[in-house]
């Protein structure tokens, strides 16, 4: 059990710009979850994943946003049209596949968006 | 939606104890706790299922209030390594919603 990882762990991107993160979950973990969060302020939902499907995505999430689970393995997370309030933290996690299950989080990948 | 937490910060020395409370105005079935130190992912504690049930981790227990729809998180004889932000979050949906957080800061 090697853990979720997050590829890059940082970026730095010139507005405008389309960026693109990638999430490893636990081998097995049905569930993956995206979230945002900034500084002092709990992680905000965006989307998430049962195996390939995309069962739901945040209604405060603009069409530039996007994600894909491609054969329910591994995540992409991308942004087109980067802005400045795009800035954060971006979160993965990932859980066995029922409800009532702890999710288990990556270290994040943090997007700076000049 | 999000869960409502309160205090939004505190301050301990070593060995007090402290409680976090969660709060929703949607009816709960089950709350998460973890624990996010500075730079780092948050880190799962705990669930709670059922209705008054208490769980426990090491001196960190939490009970669960469905009629009230709160949590309360307990954190007992507060160690240095018990800093960060402690957030709750309540399942909607097949997904969690997280409160704001609750910053912890221990000193000797």
């Amino acid at each position: 059990d090697t853990g979720v990882s997050q590829d890059p762990r940082h970026k730095i991107t010139k507005r405008g710009q389309n960026v693109t993160f990638r999430c490893d979950p636990i081998s097995e973990h049905n569930r993956l979850y995206w979230y945002r969060q900034t500084l002092g302020q709990g992680p905000e939902f965006l989307t998430y994943f049962q195996n390939e499907a995309q069962l739901e995505k945040s209604r405060l999430l603009s069409d530039r946003f996007s994600a894909e689970r491609p054969k329910g393995s591994f995540s992409t997370l991308e942004i087109q049209r980067t802005e400045q309030g795009d800035s954060a933290m971006y979160l993965c996690a990932s859980s066995p596949g029922t409800e009532g299950e702890k999710l288990f989080f990556g270290s994040g990948t943090q997007l700076s968006v000049l | 939606q999000q869960p409502v937490q309160s205090p939004q910060a505190v301050i301990l020395r070593e060995g007090e104890d402290a409680v976090i409370n969660c709060s929703s105005s949607k009816a709960l079935y089950s709350v998460h706790w973890y624990r996010q130190k500075h730079g780092e992912a948050p880190v799962f504690l705990m669930i709670l299922l059922k209705g008054g049930e208490q769980k426990g981790h090491e001196k960190i227990s939490a009970s669960f209030n469905e009629k009230k729809q709160q949590s309360s998180l307990y954190l007992t004889a507060s160690q240095l390594s018990y800093s960060g932000t402690y957030f709750c979050g309540t399942e909607r949906g097949g997904k969690l919603i997280f409160g704001q957080g609750t910053e912890l800061s221990v000193k000797p």
